[in-house]
């Protein structure tokens, strides 16, 4: 089945460094969707995107829908210590279309931010 | 604004117990979800369901099951419980439709369930 693999699996940074991370997947996806999950709580929902090539920021962070479907990247800017949490992307499976909603996730890249 | 609410938070089972985990949400959502979340890894599909009536298995549905009798509830129960159980679920739900609206799923707190 369809998979999507996250890199890095984890990050050390110092508060105030950028953050680049990707997610890549060796089929299509039409959604692409970044997820953070805070310690001890469920995943919640920071960026979505919907075309390729679209690029779109919420607050410090930019993700972007790469142009051949199979990839995306999360950008977090002059990180913060609430910054830490581990961040998923996730896609609907091809053929979904939406009817069915079920998400495929990456296994997550862990960030942690030293102060 | 509750969203999705799930219970127990935290569960120890014994091998070979029974249980069922409760998952409610207030927004009118057609779709529910339970993943399961093992340590390190991504959330994986136990089972969804589309409307009050309709299941239907995800990735990992062995050793469970669901039922939807309304909108609202979507329980998750385990028969047997064995060590291999022993994870984080989660409930989600979403409500079907292009844009932002669709395929944007959202989940409960998560429940902690161990296995002894």
């Amino acid at each position: 089945g369809q998979q999507l693999n996250q890199s890095p699996q984890s990050m050390f940074i110092q508060e105030g460094e950028d953050v680049s991370m990707n997610c890549t997947s060796s089929s299509i996806f039409n959604t692409w969707l970044w997820y953070k999950q805070d310690p001890g709580e469920g995943p919640v929902l920071l960026i979505a995107l919907y075309k390729a090539g679209e690029l779109t920021s919420n607050g410090r962070l930019t993700a972007q829908f790469g142009i051949t479907r199979k990839d995306s990247f999360l950008n977090i800017s002059a990180s913060i210590p609430s910054d830490v949490g581990i961040y998923f992307c996730a896609g609907p499976p091809l053929g979904d279309g939406g009817s069915q909603g079920n998400l495929i996730f990456g296994k997550g890249t862990k960030l942690s931010v030293k102060p | 604004n509750a969203g999705v609410t799930q219970t127990p938070k935290f569960r120890i089972l014994k091998i070979g117990q029974s249980m069922t985990l409760q998952c409610t949400q207030d927004m009118n959502h057609n779709y529910m979800y339970w993943y399961r979340q093992d340590p390190g890894m991504g959330l994986k599909l136990i089972y969804y369901s589309v409307g009050a009536g309709i299941t239907d298995k995800g990735e990992v549905p062995n050793g469970y099951n669901v039922s939807r009798s309304t909108t609202e509830d979507f329980p998750l129960r385990l028969e047997l419980a064995a060590p291999s159980q022993t994870s984080v679920y989660f409930c989600a739900s979403s409500y079907p439709g292009q844009g932002i609206s669709g395929n944007t799923i959202y989940f409960g707190e998560g429940s902690w369930l161990t296995v002894v």
